[in-house]
């Protein structure tokens, strides 16, 4: 399986700035995605990150709030935006290899808290 | 929506019993995956089964599917302390294109020493 890691592990902002996070793949997928988990809930997918495109984003979640690149086949960022204490989750991005009905392998989250 | 519900939402029990998870689901199906997710870290993949197949193993985990009943059951036998963690159902639509996974609310699992 992808070994996938996630920078930062967790931070902690004030409201009204923006934090960047990282998932970087150790060989090339298919597809890649975000999820946002809130406190002790389930997951929900933000978007799919799209190589060399625009992200496709779930009902819900607009690309100003959380602009995501991916400008290759091992690299996605997804930034939060004017953050607010309603942000405080983890984020978690996910890989398949092949197809899309192959294995969903998840990174190890950056958990995210807004004062 | 499509989105799989564990059941029990808590299960606690004492090392060496068998603990049983059980996830439905409203639609058909192309797989279900089974994650671990221990105190609010990331998701581990534990199995994946389609909807073809009706029971996987690996290791001390079984896997059911039963797609008339729309519902699949984790069971982990011989449980260990280490088993302790958030354990959650994600199914794939039959028609999807996009790879978009559905989750479960998860059941939390405590084993005791």
């Amino acid at each position: 399986s992808a070994v996938i890691s996630q920078k930062p592990s967790r931070d902690i902002c004030q409201r009204g700035t923006s934090l960047t996070i990282q998932c970087q793949v150790d060989s090339q997928v298919t597809m890649m995605f975000w999820y946002r988990q809130q406190p002790g809930q389930s997951l929900t997918l933000i978007a799919t990150a799209n190589q060399g495109s625009e992200a496709t984003y779930e009902s819900g979640f607009v690309i100003d709030k959380f602009p995501i690149s991916r400008p290759n086949l091992t690299f996605s960022t997804l930034t939060v935006s004017n953050m607010s204490p309603e942000d405080s989750s983890i984020y978690l991005c996910s890989v398949v290899q092949g197809t899309i009905y192959n294995e969903q392998f998840f990174g190890p989250g950056t958990r995210l808290t807004v004062l | 929506s499509q989105q799989g519900e564990e059941d029990p939402q808590a299960l606690s029990i004492q090392e060496g019993e068998n603990a049983t998870m059980n996830c439905s689901y409203k639609t058909s199906i192309n797989n279900l995956q089974w994650y671990r997710q221990n105190s609010g870290r990331g998701l581990v993949h534990l199995i994946l089964i389609r909807s073809n197949e009706r029971e996987k193993h690996s290791g001390r985990l079984r896997v059911t599917l039963d797609t008339s009943k729309k519902s699949s059951s984790l069971l982990i036998t011989a449980s260990r302390a280490a088993d302790t963690a958030s354990y959650f159902c994600a199914v794939l639509d039959r028609g999807s294109t996009l790879g978009r996974l559905y989750f479960g609310r998860g059941t939390q699992l405590t084993v005791w020493p």
